[in-house]
């Protein structure tokens, strides 16, 4: 159980277009989803915070209107980056906390590669 | 500023060996340590976590020492296989706050038969 995907897995685009990556929670419902991202060999930094039904709570220095989440339903959140550029080029991983279980549990999903040219 | 400090970043263990991977935080508001294995390319996977009001935790070859009083954690792997070879995360969640952790900088471990 507490399974996460993410699709997709992997995008290339081109710089000025944008890209939208889902996450969801495929056996259980989640209250709350994570995004972080990933530049190679360094750790998870948290983006932003998504609770179903409401407006995302982004970490300082996250530019809101270019990274826009969406939690429309508690098994889906999506993560859209507007007029992409080089430097959005990292690895984008959702988790998910599961409303049911434990609250310290969080549920990661299998990352997306994105590649902006 | 990091809230969760984490060392080695590399560590080379030999086969059968014992790997130990150091974390320190200063928070004690923090109410729960997982450690997390991470796959080139992959998410990072749940691996062992434990909670302030236990010092040790072991799950098969896995072992958590918890020191509140240092306020320092420790993931430990025994009989190490070439298969442990990842990067591991040690995290501490802040409470009251959705459940939001905070995640060390990750060590690379490399197992070599």
């Amino acid at each position: 159980g507490a399974v996460v995907s993410q699709h997709p897995s992997w995008v290339i685009c081109k710089s000025g277009t944008s890209v939208k990556i889902e996450c969801r929670s495929l056996d259980f419902q989640a209250t709350t989803m994570f995004w972080y991202r990933q530049f190679p060999k360094q750790s998870l930094m948290l983006m932003a915070t998504s609770n179903e039904g409401s407006k995302a709570t982004y970490e300082q220095g996250v530019e809101k209107d270019k990274f826009l989440i969406n939690h429309a339903s508690l098994t889906l959140s999506t993560l859209t980056v507007t007029s992409a550029h080089p430097e959005d080029s990292s690895f984008y991983i959702c988790s998910a906390r599961d409303r049911r279980g434990a609250a310290y549990e969080q549920y990661f999903g299998p990352g997306t590669r994105l590649t902006v040219t | 500023q990091q809230q969760v400090k984490q060392s080695p970043q590399s560590l080379i263990v030999q086969k059968g060996g014992i790997s130990i991977i150091n974390c320190a935080y200063e928070n004690t508001a923090f109410d729960y340590f997982p450690w997390y294995q991470q796959f080139p390319g992959k998410g990072p996977a749940l691996l062992i976590a434990i909670r302030p009001d236990v010092s040790e935790k072991k799950e098969g070859r896995f072992t958590i020492s918890f020191n509140k009083s240092a306020k320092q954690f420790s993931l430990h792997i025994m009989d190490s296989q070439p298969g442990d070879s990842a990067t591991y995360f040690c995290a501490a969640r802040q409470p009251n706050t959705g459940n939001q952790f905070y995640f060390g900088t990750g060590t690379s471990l490399t197992v070599i038969p």
